[in-house]
């Protein structure tokens, strides 16, 4: 079957680093992506991975490992307007989404 | 500003109700995408279109049905609906269906189906 694990809640203080993490098990892979869902709003696009390595974008980060199934998001010098869900999805050999259920993260001050 | 509009934000309806979601994208995408997301889970995709022609459907209860008149309109047709079905309903379009194809969200509809 098809899987996406990441953790389901994280919590980290205003400033600091945070790093979710995301493994996965697909029929196939044209790539991961990572989402920011704030509560009540729709999900808007971080960033796209389809190679192996670090993606910078400003002070979020996205990583592939296409051998090890795993892809993380580091998120830098953390505000309070980061605090949402974060969700990872793979592209499967079909081009849909598999999506894993979310990572809330928590900023406290 | 996603460029994906849905209707009605928020929506109650009994059991033996008929009621329509109606989406709209105005980004020139020709894919659109209906997709059920339930409180800590992962979304769940129910219904693709591409060029206005419906590639796939993830085995959804007959219960819901799609409408796609158009590439900008999508529309997702409820009846006889189960208190499980409530959730919150997320259409997307793309570019089109592709590997690395950014899929853009509507805020989505609230369901509750008493």
């Amino acid at each position: 079957g098809q899987n996406i694990d990441q953790p389901t809640e994280m919590t980290a203080t205003e400033g600091a680093i945070v790093q979710i993490n995301c493994t996965y098990q697909t029929s196939g892979f044209n790539g991961l992506f990572w989402y920011q869902q704030h509560a009540g709003e729709a999900p808007t696009f971080l960033s796209y991975n389809v190679l192996d390595g670090l993606e910078e974008k400003g002070r979020f980060s996205s990583f592939l490992s296409r051998s090890k199934g795993y892809s993380y998001l580091l998120l830098k010098e953390l505000q309070m307007k980061d605090s949402a869900s974060y969700l990872c999805a793979v592209s499967d050999s079909n081009y849909q989404l598999i999506w894993g259920a979310g990572t809330k993260l928590i900023i406290k001050p | 500003e996603t460029g994906v509009t849905q209707t009605p934000r928020h929506l109650v309806m009994g059991m033996t109700n008929k009621k329509s979601l109606k989406c709209e994208q105005h980004l020139g995408h020709n894919a659109m995408y209906w997709y059920k997301q339930s409180a800590k889970k992962p979304l769940e995709l129910m219904f693709v279109y591409n060029f206005k022609e419906q590639t796939e459907n993830n085995s959804v209860p007959s219960r819901f049905s799609p409408e796609c008149p158009n590439s900008s309109h999508l529309f997702l047709h409820l009846h006889t609906l189960q208190p499980e079905d409530s959730a919150l309903y997320l259409c997307a379009s793309s570019q089109e269906v592709g590997a690395s194809e950014t899929q853009y969200f509507g805020p989505g509809t609230r369901l509750l189906v008493l």
